[in-house]
């Protein structure tokens, strides 16, 4: 059964940097593109972020990018999210997912909440 | 960037009845064409991938169909477990979007 676990979320003020990893189990991590897809309290998904199976090619939404950097570990199974700048409008709930690069996002984690406020 | 627009933004019906989900992008899509399900409180489950295919486990009555611009999604007969929202998704081109999505709601 593929397990996606988010952690690191937590209040950070405007202006702060944030570290979100997600660890991954259940499938052969390294043949898996990976991804970061976000939801602002009461509001759709958006995506965020996006990291091929070695970790060559990245893929960010304009929103973030230069200010976010996504990166892994296939030796730890890991995907983290490293949010530097953050911005009030950066509040959601983080979800990591499985796939994005040339697939549909197959499985999703229950999310960690980054809420930014002073 | 392609823009998705979903519609309705609400749907209410009795379990039972059949929802149509209507999803058109502002350019062709392919077929590269995902739906996904979400109920509060939880992660996005997905339903259907590149337009038609139901992903494991997926009960028969979700369908979807379309091509290039418009896309359905049709749940042939309401079970109380489907009340939730819907999101469609288009992997065609970067960035990656989705649909502001479809409530399906008790009536």
């Amino acid at each position: 059964e593929v397990q996606l676990l988010e952690s690191g979320g937590g209040l950070v003020q405007p202006g702060g940097s944030l570290r979100l990893s997600c660890a991954a189990s259940g499938f052969t991590f390294s043949g898996s593109a990976m991804s970061w897809v976000r939801q602002a309290p009461g509001r759709g998904l958006e995506w965020v972020s996006t990291i091929s199976t070695g970790g060559v090619n990245t893929f960010y939404a304009d929103s973030v990018k230069g200010r976010f950097t996504i990166s892994r570990d296939n030796s730890k199974n890991t995907v983290d999210l490293q949010m530097n700048s953050l911005r009030v409008e950066d509040t959601a709930v983080y979800y990591c997912a499985k796939g994005g690069h040339n697939s549909w996002f197959d499985s999703w984690g229950q999310g960690t909440l980054v809420p930014v406020s002073s | 960037e392609i823009v998705l627009t979903q519609s309705p933004a609400t749907l209410s019906l009795s379990p039972g009845e059949r929802a149509t989900l209507s999803c058109r992008a502002s350019q062709s899509v392919s077929s590269y064409l995902t739906w996904y399900q979400q109920k509060p409180g939880q992660g996005p489950r997905l339903l259907i991938y590149d337009t038609s295919t139901r992903a494991p486990g997926i009960p028969a009555r979700f369908s979807g169909s379309g091509s290039g611009t418009d896309f359905t999604l049709t749940i042939s007969s309401l079970e109380p477990e489907d009340f939730a929202v819907y999101y469609c998704q288009q992997r065609n081109t970067w960035p990656r979007t989705f649909g502001q999505g479809t409530k399906v709601e008790i009536k």
